[in-house]
């Protein structure tokens, strides 16, 4: 079945430094995929998204390409602030589901030091 | 506009109760969706209300959860009784058209449920 992996965290990184969290998906045809964020005590947001190969998806300085030929949409900041200190989820939703049910991996916390 | 709210945010209960969590849908979405997150690990699909529909409940752990969505505006979900590994972080999320390619979820903050 349609799977999503990240790199495994805790993630801890000094202020400014450049952020990449691995995400790489298992699905059937071309899912949409997403990033969800989830700042201590508040609910999920959505970060960025990107429906179609070669598409990138931008917000708040952060990006992500999806990469069709690699299966994956990892995510990337160049310059991280404490502020960014999250768990952050790649997910997909399958095209054939037309349901829009979502599928996440497990999730990144990252931590950002000043 | 109001976003997608939850209640209760926590819920502490011993196990063999009963607990009912609920979830206002933000205003004119259609599509609910519950989810769950269990001891830090991914969060995973419980079920998809289309109004007062159940459109997909493959999720569903077991009989002992059961969900509602009377009117088709707020949404309740049941565990009954409660086990130890029903802990976890209960998600609800809305949106408009589900059918829709990269149509975003709005999801709420969640209820903390810890089964002692």
């Amino acid at each position: 079945g349609d799977s999503v992996t990240q790199m495994e965290g805790p993630v801890t990184l000094s202020e400014e430094a450049f952020l990449t969290i691995n995400c790489t998906y298992t699905a059937t045809g071309y899912p949409s995929l997403f990033w969800y964020v989830q700042y201590p005590g508040e609910g999920l947001q959505l970060l960025l998204k990107a429906t179609k190969a070669d598409d990138k998806g931008s917000n708040k300085g952060f990006e992500a390409t999806y990469r069709k030929e690699t299966t994956s949409f990892h995510l990337e900041k160049g310059s991280v602030q404490v502020s960014d200190s999250a768990v952050y989820f790649c997910a997909l939703r399958a095209t054939y589901n037309q349901g829009g049910k979502l599928i996440f991996g497990q999730g990144t916390e990252l931590s950002v030091k000043p | 506009e109001a976003g997608v709210t939850q209640f209760p945010s926590h819920s502490v209960i011993e196990k063999g109760q009963t607990v009912t969590l609920r979830c206002d849908p933000i205003s004119g979405h259609d599509n609910l969706y519950w989810y769950r997150r269990v001891m830090g690990k991914e969060i995973k699909f419980l079920l998809h209300f289309v109004k007062e529909s159940k459109q997909d409940e493959s999720g569903m752990p077991n009989n002992r959860f059961l969900a509602e969505r009377t009117g088709g505006t707020y949404s309740t979900l049941k565990v009954q009784p409660a086990e130890l590994e029903d802990s976890g972080v209960y998600f609800c999320a809305s949106s408009q058209a589900a059918t829709k390619t990269g149509e975003t979820q709005y999801f709420g903050p969640g209820t903390r449920l810890l089964v002692l």
